[in-house]
C-alpha cells in the first residue's frame, strides 16, 4: 500500500524559499502510471493545485503561482520535493503531496497527511 | 481553464440525516469528476472517481451522480465521522487540476 509523507520546516520567513519533501513508501515513484503532485489548502479558501511531476522530470505548474514553484524528483530516494520562492503570508497553508493517476480521469490518491507551513517573521 | 462551482459552502445536519452537495462545471466534463473528504490533521481521502464510482473502502451511504456540467455527492444516514469538508475536482482537462470551493458539513 503506497503511503506519502511530507516533511520540512513549519515556519518560513517572508521573502525566503519554502522547501518541502515528500517521501513515497510501499511503491516506486518510477511507476509510469502516475504523476506526483503538490496541493495546498489555503485558510478559508479551499484547495489549490501547485503542480505535479513525472518520474522522468517532466513538470506542470499552476500559472497563477507565477514561476515561483519548482518541483523535482529523486528516484534513488523515492522522493519528490517542492521549492516555493519569495513566500508571503498568502502562502501560509497546509501543504499536501499526493499521487496523481495519469490518463483520461486523473484522480489524486493517496495523499499525505499534510504539513502546516506558516510564513511569518 | 475549466471552472468548478461547488454549493453549498456549508451545510448543517444531524446524525441520521441525508444530505447532498453539488458541483457545476463551466463546460461539459462527461463523467470526469472526483470527490474528496478532508478532515483536520488527516490525509484527504478519495471518495468517488468518474462521478459515481466509489473508491475502495468507501461506505455505501456515499453516492455520486451526474454528468456533463452538473454533479452531486449524497450521503445518507449521516454518521459522526462524516462531518468534514468535501471537495470536487474536475479531471476532464488536466493540467490544470481544479477543485470546487468545498462544502463544510457541520453538526
Amino acid at each position: 500500500q503506497v503511503q506519502l509523507q511530507e516533511s520540512g520546516p513549519g515556519l518560513v520567513k517572508p521573502a525566503q524559499t519554502l522547501s518541502l519533501t515528500c517521501t513515497v513508501s510501499g511503491g516506486s515513484i518510477s511507476n509510469g502510471a502516475f504523476y506526483w503532485a503538490w496541493v495546498r489548502r489555503l485558510p478559508g479558501k479551499g484547495l489549490e493545485w501547485i503542480g505535479h511531476i513525472y518520474y522522468s522530470g517532466k513538470t506542470y505548474y499552476n500559472p497563477s503561482l507565477k514561476s515561483r514553484p519548482t518541483i523535482a524528483v529523486d528516484t534513488s530516494k523515492n522522493q519528490f520535493s517542492l521549492k516555493l520562492t519569495a513566500v508571503t503570508d498568502a502562502d501560509t497553508a497546509t501543504y499536501f503531496c499526493a499521487r496523481l493517476l495519469t490518463g483520461g480521469n486523473s484522480w489524486l490518491d493517496p495523499w499525505g497527511q499534510g504539513i502546516q507551513v506558516t510564513v511569518s517573521s | 481553464d475549466i471552472q468548478v462551482t461547488q454549493s453549498p459552502s456549508s451545510l448543517s445536519a444531524s446524525v441520521g440525516d441525508r444530505v447532498s452537495m453539488t458541483c457545476r462545471a463551466s463546460q461539459s466534463l462527461g463523467m470526469s469528476l472526483n470527490w474528496y473528504q478532508l478532515k483536520p490533521g488527516k490525509a484527504p481521502k478519495l471518495l468517488m472517481s468518474a462521478a459515481a464510482t466509489s473508491h475502495t473502502g468507501v461506505p455505501p451511504r456515499f453516492s455520486g451522480g451526474g454528468s456533463g456540467t452538473e454533479f452531486s455527492l449524497t450521503i445518507t444516514n449521516l454518521q459522526p465521522e462524516d462531518f468534514a469538508t468535501y471537495y470536487c475536482q474536475q479531471s476532464y482537462s488536466v493540467p490544470p487540476i481544479t477543485f470546487g470551493q468545498g462544502t463544510r458539513l457541520e453538526i
